[in-house]
């Protein structure tokens, strides 16, 4: 059980264009969503953390107008990353969890390469 | 002061031996803890979640929580070669009064198994 899902895996863009992420809770509905960004030998950054049926809230420093995010259903989050550029290519992991002091279960991350 | 510490290693041990990670957090409401596994190129994996003080045994994973020295730790028993991975540690507590299952990540312990 606990099985996040998300789509696609790996992307690559044009600079301007925009990309939308998917996370999906497969096996439990999920209270709250996180979405997270990790560059190449650092550590995970927390970017937002999304509740159904609410904004999200940001961290310091996101930009919440480059970075949309749209929980629909307690199953599904999305992050758009709006206006690409290089400097946004990293690796995009959403998790999940069922309640606010449960484990968060992580999905397998989307690599985003702009060009 | 870091609220979540680790020692980031790598620490080096030997195939068969006994691998002790250890961790650290500064706030004291802190109430659920956990460890994950992350592999390079990957998303974290959870491997073990520990809510009161003592042990809890998972195969070869043990988890030691001592609130009062704010203090969890994770032995893995029997390391293999395929236990060589980052060890997130985790701490899920209460901000500004209200939980909202946020968890806050230590820098993370580079553990290698050498056959």
């Amino acid at each position: 059980g606990a099985v996040v899902s998300q789509h696609p895996s790996r992307v690559i863009c044009k600079s301007g264009t925009s990309v939308k992420i998917e996370c999906r809770s497969l096996d439990f509905q999920a209270t709250t969503m996180f979405w997270y960004r990790q560059f190449p030998k650092q550590s995970l950054m927390l970017m937002a953390t999304s509740n159904e049926g609410s904004k999200a809230t940001y961290e310091q420093g996101v930009e919440k107008d480059k970075f949309l995010i749209n929980h629909a259903s307690l199953t599904l989050s999305t992050l758009t990353v709006t206006s690409a550029h290089p400097e946004d290519s990293s690796f995009y992991i959403c998790s999940a969890t069922p309640g606010q002091l449960s484990e968060q279960f992580f999905g397998p991350g989307t690599r985003l390469t702009v060009l | 002061q870091k609220e979540v510490e680790q020692n980031s290693g790598p620490l080096s041990v030997p195939e068969g031996a006994i691998a002790s990670l250890n961790c650290t957090y500064s706030d004291r409401v802190s109430q659920s803890f956990f460890w994950y596994r992350q592999y390079s190129g990957k998303s974290p994996e959870l491997i073990m979640s520990i809510y009161s003080n003592g042990d809890k045994e998972d195969g070869r994973f043990t988890a030691q929580l001592n609130k009062a020295s704010q203090y969890v730790s994770l032995l893995i028993r029997d390391s293999q070669p395929s236990d060589s991975a980052t060890y997130l540690c985790a701490v899920n507590g209460v901000s500004g009064g209200t939980s909202y299952g946020k968890l806050t990540f230590g820098q993370g312990t580079i553990l290698t198994v050498h056959p």
